[in-house]
């Protein structure tokens, strides 16, 4: 049971290119978060979805777009990346906040660099 | 977020000691959840509380949450090693409808070291 899978692990990229991030859950979760994580900063939420074909913005999603075409991806766009986008990624899914426990579970992360 | 404060921002204690960190919302909570992330990893999920003077334990950690301070503790009892990490509180902010919003805002976490 692989839970929630990001993919890359590990990025470079140089400012103004663009980039997808994969994340892929198997547990038939209905909802999906991005984070990011930075020094200090605590996490802090990208955008989120309550179920396949909806997203919503979270606290910081300037430069980043979304997409949950299928229930279990959920994909994390930056467009025209800058060197402050460069972060820690987490996806976390859940079933569902009100009426469940509430645990998200969460991937490994994935570690952006933008030159 | 700073909706969402946590204290201390650091800790070091020696081993077999208690220890202490507060979360307080500046927003009503509909559920507030504690993580704890190893260095480098993902996060964990610990506990959850959603009613006033609700109170968790998982093995010598245990958790409060008083509602009418919107303010939760997380309570280690003769600490060791293996609690060292990253704690987080996360917030379940409860919507204009007085329900879930659907998503969790995080505390900036408390760095935990524990002395052997």
């Amino acid at each position: 049971n692989a839970g929630v899978t990001q993919t890359p692990k590990f990025r470079v990229l140089k400012t103004g290119q663009s980039m997808t991030l994969l994340c892929a859950q198997d547990m038939n979760h209905e909802y999906m978060y991005w984070y990011r994580q930075d020094p200090g900063m605590g996490l802090r939420l990208i955008h989120y979805s309550v179920g396949e074909g909806t997203t919503a913005k979270g606290e910081v999603p300037d430069g980043y777009n979304v997409s949950r075409l299928k229930k279990q991806n959920f994909l994390l766009g930056l467009e025209s990346a800058a060197p402050s986008q460069t972060s820690v990624y987490f996806c976390a899914s859940s079933y569902g906040l009100a009426g469940h426990t509430g645990e998200l579970f969460f991937g490994e992360g994935s570690r952006l660099t933008v030159l | 977020s700073q909706e969402l404060e946590q204290s201390p921002q650091s800790l070091i204690v020696q081993e077999g000691k208690n220890l202490t960190i507060n979360c307080t919302s500046s927003k009503t909570l509909y559920g507030l959840y504690w993580y704890k992330q190893k260095y480098g990893e993902g996060l964990i999920f610990l506990m959850m509380l959603q009613k006033g003077g609700e109170e968790k334990s998982h093995e010598k950690i245990t958790a409060k949450l008083d509602e009418k301070k919107q303010q939760s503790s997380l309570h280690i009892t003769a600490s060791q090693p293996s609690h060292a990490g990253i704690y987080l509180c996360g917030a379940d902010i409860r919507g204009s409808y007085g329900g879930s919003q659907g998503n969790l805002i995080f505390g900036k976490g408390t760095k935990l070291s524990v002395k052997p």
